[in-house]
């Protein structure tokens, strides 16, 4: 198995431009989650998706934050517009619900935004 | 409400020194709990995990003893290498929690030569 995928690994733009990162979740996984992570806040929880329906989104930070899930096999985070407090490591999870496994996390998106 | 405490680091020691990282939870029902690592510059990584009341986890030389008489999921490793230095998180997951998982705020450990 291929294990979670993120796109792009590291993401460098300028205050302002949208920023899309992309997962591909483990196939066969129904539960998505999304979380961001900084030195001073650690690791946050964004939004998690079961069956590609949002849960929880109560950890997006503001309006500039949305995430989809179109299919089971495809989710998008995106910051519209950008700004320099966004940088970060954002990562994307993906868990077998139902079997007590945890999660699945991705190696993780780098942006910065300038 | 749920919650996951854990010790703060950073926790240093010298490679083959014994290491212990505790973890105490508040939860509704019985929570299935775990560790997870995660080395530098990398993604979080199950290390172990316990999905019932002194269930025993154990991976790469780490163990961790679910008590839930003590609320507790300490970590402990008899003997560290340098390569154990990572940041360690305590997890619970919640029964009716759609997968969604309690995070501690992670313990960075440093093992030194």
């Amino acid at each position: 198995d291929a294990g979670v995928i993120q796109s792009p690994r590291h993401e460098v733009t300028e205050m302002g431009q949208e920023v899309t990162l992309r997962c591909k979740p483990i196939s066969g996984h129904n539960s998505l989650f999304w979380y961001r992570q900084t030195m001073m806040r650690g690791l946050e929880l964004l939004i998690y998706f079961n069956n590609n329906v949002p849960i929880d989104d109560s950890g997006m930070p503001e309006d500039r934050f949305s995430a989809k899930m179109p299919n089971a096999s495809f989710s998008t985070l995106k910051i519209q517009p950008s700004e320099p407090r966004d940088s970060a490591v954002y990562f994307c999870a993906s868990s077998p619900r139902g079997t007590a496994g945890g999660q699945f996390f991705g190696p993780g998106t780098r942006l910065t935004v300038l | 409400g749920d919650s996951v405490t854990q010790m703060e680091g950073p926790v240093t020691l010298s490679e083959e020194a014994f290491l212990t990282i505790n973890c105490t939870y508040t939860a509704t029902g019985y929570p299935s709990l775990f560790w997870y690592v995660q080395y530098p510059g990398e993604g979080l990584q199950l290390l172990l995990k316990a999905t019932k009341a002194d269930d025993k986890g154990s991976n790469k030389g780490f163990e961790a003893t679910y008590r839930k008489e003590t609320t507790s999921f300490h970590l402990e490793k008899g003997s560290v290498q340098v390569s154990d230095s990572a940041v360690y998180f305590c997890l619970h997951e919640g029964p009716d929690s759609w997968g969604k998982l309690q995070f501690g705020a992670g313990t960075q450990v440093v093992v030194t030569p």
